[in-house]
């Protein structure tokens, strides 16, 4: 057990939809990282958080957005969903940038 | 744009040392070699990471050659629960985020 959450576990949805992942960090982690794993991309960086603060910025589409909260928890909002988006969706977090970085068991989205 | 060179995939006799090497022949001064591994599709699991020098913690060895182009990962006795996808990752001491390749799968057998 990583100490980082994410919640739903499972999620099934239609095109067009919305949807919102969140995540909590290992307690005392400022940093929240969130990354998509498909079939066809492997594992890819989407956005990272400090302290609330967005910090950088991966393979994020534009009808993707995220926020980390005053309580450091962090969601990630899935908007006009395609068949696409279907993906893991994993939260990590750290202390800071340059430290290690420790994945949640993810989200599983399936838009059909 | 991965900066690291795996094999595909690896198989690996139970209770038999693992080795898993990784190239990474442009790393720069800067930047750490870490080690995850994901089992399934559960949430990719740090291992361990290194600058220069070799590190060992409770879960595996990392050596780290002197002109750091390449390392090994060592599992000590590999067990099937190990059977996982290895991703080799070199990552800058002030960036955050993580650029997975394709990893190595390790397959341990009985």
């Amino acid at each position: 057990d990583s100490g980082v959450t994410q919640t739903p576990k499972h999620l099934i949805t239609a095109t067009g939809q919305r949807v919102t992942l969140r995540c909590s960090p290992r307690s005392g982690d400022l940093s929240v990282y969130w990354y998509q794993q498909s079939l066809d991309q492997g594992l890819q960086f989407l956005i990272q958080y400090y302290n609330g603060e967005e910090r950088a910025k991966g393979n994020i589409l534009e009808r993707f957005s995220a926020q980390q909260f005053p309580d450091l928890h962090s969601e990630l909002n899935l908007s006009s969903l395609e068949l696409g988006d279907s993906a893991l969706y994993f939260c990590a977090s750290s202390g800071g940038p340059p430290e290690t970085q420790y994945f949640g068991p993810g989200t599983r989205l399936l838009v059909l | 744009d991965a900066k690291t060179t795996q094999p595909t995939s690896m198989d690996c006799a139970e209770g038999r040392a693992a080795n898993l090497p990784c190239n990474h022949s442009t790393i720069s001064g800067n930047e750490y070699v870490y080690w995850y591994r994901q089992i399934h599709s559960q949430g990719p699991q740090y291992i361990i990471h290194g600058l220069k020098n070799n590190e060992t913690n409770e879960m595996a060895s990392l050596i780290i050659t002197e002109d750091r182009k390449s390392s090994t990962l060592i599992l000590p006795h590999a067990t099937l629960r190990d059977t996982a996808v290895y991703y080799c990752i070199v990552r800058p001491s002030n960036t955050g985020k993580l650029i997975f390749g394709q990893g190595t799968t390790l397959q341990v057998k009985p």
